[in-house]
């Protein structure tokens, strides 16, 4: 059901910056793309969100393709509490809004 | 202060029982939802309801009926549970519908039928 596609699992060293993609090749013109994270036993959290520009904020920068098919959630310097599932989420009005498996990021010391 | 809160954490009950999940926020939303996470951790929308109005009904059987007294709770009622509404559901709550401004979750319900 999920219209993106990430990889399983990814690794990254503490202090690192950590890129993680996704592809949402069936993309509409009024979906956001969303990002979000879970930790074991909580619930997702906000990590950021765009339409068509790249986006900042205080946890993460999101790049998004020219053709919008593609995006990429950047992490500047991981940290040992950003080690979650990373869901990476199109949405339109909340309509057929789907998490799939993700991507399982170990962040090593 | 918890901006989105559930209880229980933890619900286990038999089959064919009748059972509510409450949910509130305190963020001042005006849109809150129902999504359900099953075993292989796909989370899907149930419900969200704006303006004490239905705006989104998946096609979940009709034993699952939301009811949202005021805008700040959202509370989920199963009826006849069956092994197969074993799962987490979450609440979660934005501002506008469609979360154009993100959603925010709950913790989560670990609802399991026996």
């Amino acid at each position: 059901d999920a219209k993106t596609t990430q990889p399983n699992s990814m690794e990254s060293n503490e202090e690192e910056p950590v890129h993680l993609p996704c592809n949402h090749s069936t993309i509409s013109g009024t979906d956001y793309i969303h990002w979000y994270r879970q930790l074991p036993s909580q619930g997702p959290e906000y990590v950021i969100h765009g339409l068509t520009s790249n986006v900042n904020n205080r946890m993460a920068s999101l790049a998004i393709a020219e053709d919008r098919k593609s995006s990429t959630l950047i992490l500047h310097r991981a940290t040992l509490r950003d080690a979650a599932v990373y869901y990476c989420i199109l949405d339109n009005y909340g309509q057929n809004f789907v998490f799939g498996p993700g991507t399982r990021l170990s962040v090593l010391p | 202060d918890t901006a989105v809160s559930q209880t229980p954490k933890y619900l286990v009950t038999q089959m064919g029982n009748d059972k509510s999940i409450k949910c509130e926020q305190n963020l001042g939303h005006d849109t809150m939802y129902w999504y359900k996470q099953d075993s292989k951790k796909f989370l899907k929308i149930m419900f969200s309801y704006n303006n004490k109005e239905l705006i989104i009904n998946e096609t979940v059987p009709n034993r699952f009926s939301p009811k949202s007294p005021d805008k700040a709770h959202l509370n989920l009622h199963i009826n006849s549970l069956e092994l197969g509404d074993s799962a987490v559901y979450f609440c979660a709550s934005s501002l506008g519908q469609g979360g154009r401004n993100g959603y925010t979750f709950g913790s989560g319900t670990r609802l399991t039928v026996v």
